[in-house]
């Protein structure tokens, strides 16, 4: 049972370019989150997937922010534009359908640093 | 509002010593969930313990041991006979039902020392 993996582990960018992130989340998990945590604190919600929809997303999440989940297994986060206050560790979860509220599997995260 | 409160920012022991992370939770729902992650060094979250609002028994797997009051809403996590291999950050988290996300504490850092 593979676990959820996402790509790149590290990322350094300059002020204003764009970069993407990749989750593959555990095969069978229809949910698909994305928190970002930043140094000394706890992650933090920033959006949602149930399948290939997107049914929550968090104010944190601007309008330089879009996420994706086009056929309902990978997902991908981009950040456009992107800023000094982005750089943190963006995690993704996966959870399986059925139990309610059941727990949520992360992986290992992709660390962005923008100089 | 939601909202997971862990005062204790680092604890240090020495191996073989019991340690109670503390975490108190908010949330206006009676039915509600409640989780504990540990963070080792690595930086991957692992899943440790869930419990549902209606469940208030505490529970007990190896060295962990939980105590669950809604009386005080909190949910501490004991650790006895603690080890290095226990070093790490332990994270409190809450959902509600209909809602998806975790809110999570601060963190507790464990320093464990030989």
């Amino acid at each position: 049972d593979t676990g959820v993996s996402q790509d790149p582990r590290h990322k350094i960018t300059k002020r204003g370019q764009n970069v993407t992130f990749r989750c593959d989340p555990i095969s069978e998990h229809n949910r698909l989150y994305w928190y970002r945590q930043t140094l000394g604190q706890g992650p933090e919600f920033l959006t949602y997937f149930q399948n290939e929809a997107q049914l929550e997303k968090s104010r944190l999440l601007s309008d330089r922010f879009s996420a994706e989940r086009p056929k309902g297994s990978f997902s991908t986060l981009e950040i456009q534009r992107t800023e000094q206050g982005d750089s943190a560790m963006y995690l993704c979860a996966s959870r399986r359908r059925g139990e309610s509220n059941n727990e949520q599997f992360f992986g290992p995260g992709t660390r962005l640093t923008v100089l | 509002a939601q909202k997971v409160t862990q005062a204790q920012t680092e604890i240090s022991v020495v191996e073989k010593e019991d340690v109670t992370l503390d975490c108190v939770y908010e949330t206006r729902d009676t039915t509600y969930y409640l989780f504990w992650y540990k963070q080792p060094p690595s930086g991957e979250l692992v899943f440790l313990i869930r419990r549902n609002s209606f469940d208030e028994q505490n529970e007990i797997s190896g060295r962990y041991s939980w105590n669950f009051q809604k009386s005080t809403s909190s949910f501490n996590f004991t650790i006895t006979a603690s080890q290095v291999v226990d070093s790490a950050v332990y994270f409190c988290a809450l959902s509600e039902t209909g809602f998806q996300k975790l809110v999570f504490g601060t963190g507790t850092r464990l320093l464990v020392s030989p």
